[in-house]
C-alpha cells in the first residue's frame, strides 16, 4: 500500500538557518505530492503540491521538487524565522481505486529560535 | 471565503458515553473527508463523501462510529459509546472534486478526550 515516511523531530534551529525536511514515499500509482503545516493551536494548512515528476511546488519562500526516480519529495527554506515554528507533514494521493485519499507522513515538529 | 467550519473545537466526556461532531465544508464543495490524527501522529483517513454517498468508509469501524451526509453539505460523525482509546482530533476536509491532484482544505478540527 502506500506509504509516506519523513524525518522524525524535532527539527531546532536559529533564525536564518537553512532547513530541509526528508520525505520518501511508496506508491503504486503517479500520485501527487503535498507538503501541509499545522501552526500551534490551527488546523492543517497546504503549504505546496506538484502534481508530477519534476513539479516543483513552491509557497512563503518554501520549495520542493517532485522526484519520481528517488521517490522523494523534500522540502527546503533557504532563511527561517520564527513564524514558521510549525509541524509539517508530507502527503500523497495516488490516483487509483482509493480516489482523492490522503496519506500522510508522521510529521516534523520545526522550532525556530530567534 | 469561510474555509471548512467545525464544532464543537472540544469535547470531553466520559467512557461509554456517545459523541458527534459537525462540520459544514466550503460551499461547492462535493467531496467530504473525516480524518482521525492520533496525538504526534499524521492524519488518518475514516471516511470519505462524494456528494451523498461515502465512496470509502473502509477504515471507519463501524461497531461504534457512524457518519451522515444528508443532503450532501453538511456531515456528522458519531461515537456510540466512546472508549478511553478514542481520544484524538478529529478533521473534517473538503474538496471541490476527486481527482488525486485535488487539494483538501481541513477545518480546524475537534479535539476529543474521553475520560
Amino acid at each position: 500500500g502506500d506509504s509516506v515516511t519523513q524525518m522524525e523531530g524535532p527539527v531546532t534551529l536559529s533564525e536564518e538557518a537553512f532547513l530541509t525536511i526528508n520525505c520518501t514515499y511508496t506508491a503504486t500509482g503517479y500520485p501527487s505530492l503535498f507538503w501541509y503545516v499545522q501552526y500551534p493551536g490551527e488546523g492543517l494548512q497546504l503549504l505546496l503540491k506538484a502534481t508530477k515528476a519534476d513539479d516543483k511546488g513552491s509557497n512563503k519562500g518554501f520549495e520542493a521538487t517532485y522526484r519520481k526516480e528517488t521517490t522523494s519529495f523534500h522540502l527546503e527554506k533557504g532563511s527561517v524565522q520564527v513564524s514558521d515554528s510549525a509541524v509539517y507533514f508530507c502527503a500523497l494521493s495516488d490516483q487509483g481505486a482509493a480516489g482523492n485519499k490522503l496519506t500522510f507522513g508522521g510529521g516534523t515538529r520545526v522550532l525556530v529560535k530567534p | 471565503e469561510a474555509g471548512v467550519v467545525q464544532s464543537p473545537r472540544y469535547k470531553i466526556i466520559e467512557k461509554k458515553q456517545p459523541v458527534a461532531f459537525w462540520c459544514n465544508p466550503i460551499s461547492g464543495h462535493n467531496t467530504l473527508y473525516w480524518y482521525l490524527q492520533n496525538l504526534g501522529q499524521g492524519p488518518e483517513l475514516l471516511i470519505r463523501y462524494e456528494n451523498e454517498e461515502a465512496v470509502d468508509d473502509s477504515q471507519l469501524p463501524k461497531d461504534r462510529f457512524s457518519a451522515e451526509r444528508l443532503k450532501g453539505v453538511d456531515s456528522t460523525l458519531k461515537i456510540q459509546p466512546a472508549e478511553l482509546g478514542d481520544s484524538a482530533v478529529y478533521l473534517c476536509a473538503s474538496s471541490l472534486g476527486t481527482g488525486h491532484q485535488e487539494t483538501q482544505y481541513f477545518g480546524p478540527g475537534t479535539r476529543l478526550l474521553v475520560l
